[in-house]
């Protein structure tokens, strides 16, 4: 069985800050991860997501994560906040191999404050 | 990607009716589901919707409660019958073709309260 455990249901940043949201996972097979971000009455959009290969991905709108296996982590990232990322963010796994149920953490609610 | 159209995209029902959810796609698609987001929540599988064949069940959703239909490739609905305020919940239809690399995409989401 797979899981997700998102750290934090709310954080609060200033724009132009760092932003962090953790993201831990279990999954008993090579895992293919995924960030969601969900802006008010919308659906989820794909931000990035881990497959294979290189570790440290690269999605939309600045938005980066890193897969670290011995932590089971991916945690989501970017180096300055703008008011618009300010939105539902959630993590999901995915068993790999073409797995297609998708897991979803409880997601964190992102707030960027002036 | 796929651009997934949801109908309707609120709607407020009278407690022991149902409501039937729309989603179409504009391409053809291997792999469509239902979602459920219940208030403050995470998205919950209900069920994968199966072309031609009955819908495969995640554990606590059962058939006679979401029925879904998929007739084809790009178009399913979700039922919610004989509804109770705890089904008040955003249900969203997700799709996703096959593929080991593939990632799925969300409609809008059915914002369904129940009074």
């Amino acid at each position: 069985a797979q899981s997700v455990t998102q750290l934090g249901s709310h954080v609060s940043v200033s724009e132009g800050a760092l932003v962090l949201l953790r993201c831990n996972y279990s999954s008993s097979v090579p895992p293919y991860l995924f960030w969601y971000v969900q802006y008010p009455n919308q659906g989820l959009q794909l931000l990035l997501k881990y497959t294979t290969g290189a570790t440290l991905v690269k999605g939309i709108n600045g938005f980066e994560a890193e897969f670290k296996k011995s932590e089971t982590s991916f945690h989501l990232t970017k180096p300055s906040a703008h008011m618009s990322d300010a939105a539902e963010y959630f993590c999901a796994v995915s068993e790999g191999g073409g797995g297609n149920k998708l897991t979803f953490g409880t997601g964190t609610q992102l707030k960027v404050e002036l | 990607s796929a651009v997934i159209s949801q109908k309707p995209s609120r709607d407020i029902c009278q407690r022991g009716t149902s409501l039937t959810i729309q989603c179409q796609v504009d391409s053809q698609v291997t792999m469509m589901f239902w979602y459920r987001q219940q208030p403050g929540q995470s998205l919950t599988l209900i069920a994968t919707a199966n072309q031609g064949s009955e819908a495969t069940y995640e554990s606590g959703f059962v058939i006679d409660k979401f029925p879904i239909s998929r007739p084809n490739l790009t178009f399913s609905t979700l039922t919610v019958s004989n509804m109770s305020p705890e089904d008040s919940s955003i249900y969203l239809c997700s799709v996703k073709s096959r593929g080991e690399y593939t990632e799925a995409f969300f409609g809008q989401g059915t914002r369904l309260t129940v009074v």
